[in-house]
């Protein structure tokens, strides 16, 4: 199975400062279509979870343009330009590409 | 606008069995694979099954292989989960999704325990 290695286990910051989380696969997320299956969600308290981005890079639309997606293979990293009020819960990175499919530990991030 | 609304969940029995479903609007259900993640209380999250659009190929975990069984109806748009033998890890809110475009339900709670 892809382990997914996601780092750091939590962050405490300040609104608008940056983020930076990163997500690390143990095998390449490259498939034989040539996507990148690596997607990104963000649980806030209480919610079920919320898309943030798909295939490493692309924002859903309703995503803010403050976060970003980058990274390729097996290193992937989830981007927020300046955290706001409403980012704050757990951040998942987790890949479709192979079965089964498999999800970092999380990130939690917390308002300072 | 897209909505996956769960149902069927509850307290079992260690070793009993529970259906749960999921009833899908917004969308043309029978273009889309549709998945079921679940995640335990305080936990992280777990992919418990998919199935493809026309509901020929089902795929699962090891964990849960052999137990559980995922299926759909079409006609109906609508989403099954059958779990059978039930555990106590199995306890958890199971979420029906649609991984293409991101789509997540509200999550249905299970509990299992004597």
């Amino acid at each position: 199975d892809v382990v997914m290695t996601q780092t750091p286990v939590s962050l405490s910051l300040a609104i608008g400062q940056p983020a930076s989380i990163s997500c690390k696969s143990s095998q390449s997320l490259l498939g034989t279509s040539g996507k990148t299956f690596l997607n990104w969600i963000l649980q806030r308290p209480g919610q079920s979870p919320k898309r943030l981005i798909y295939q490493v890079s692309k924002l859903y639309s309703e995503v803010p343009d403050r976060f970003s997606g980058s990274g390729s293979e097996t290193e992937f990293t989830l981007k927020i330009s300046r955290v706001e009020a409403e980012d704050l819960g757990v951040y998942y990175c987790w890949q479709g590409t192979h079965f089964p499919h498999t999800f970092g530990a999380g990130t939690k991030l917390e308002l300072k | 606008e897209v909505q996956l609304v769960e149902s069927g969940g509850g307290l079992v029995q260690p070793g009993r069995s529970l259906k749960l479903s999921c009833v899908a609007s917004g969308f043309t259900f029978n273009n889309y694979w549709m998945t079921w993640i679940r995640q335990a209380p305080g936990k992280g999250l777990e992919w418990v099954a998919s199935i493809t659009n026309t509901g020929g190929s089902t795929y699962y975990p090891d964990s849960v292989k052999g137990r559980f069984t995922i299926s759909r109806d079409n006609a109906k748009s609508t989403l099954y989960l059958q779990m059978n033998s039930l555990r106590s890890e199995d306890t958890a809110t199971y979420y029906c999704t649609r991984v293409a475009g991101g789509y997540w339900g509200q999550g249905v709670m299970v509990t299992v325990s004597s």
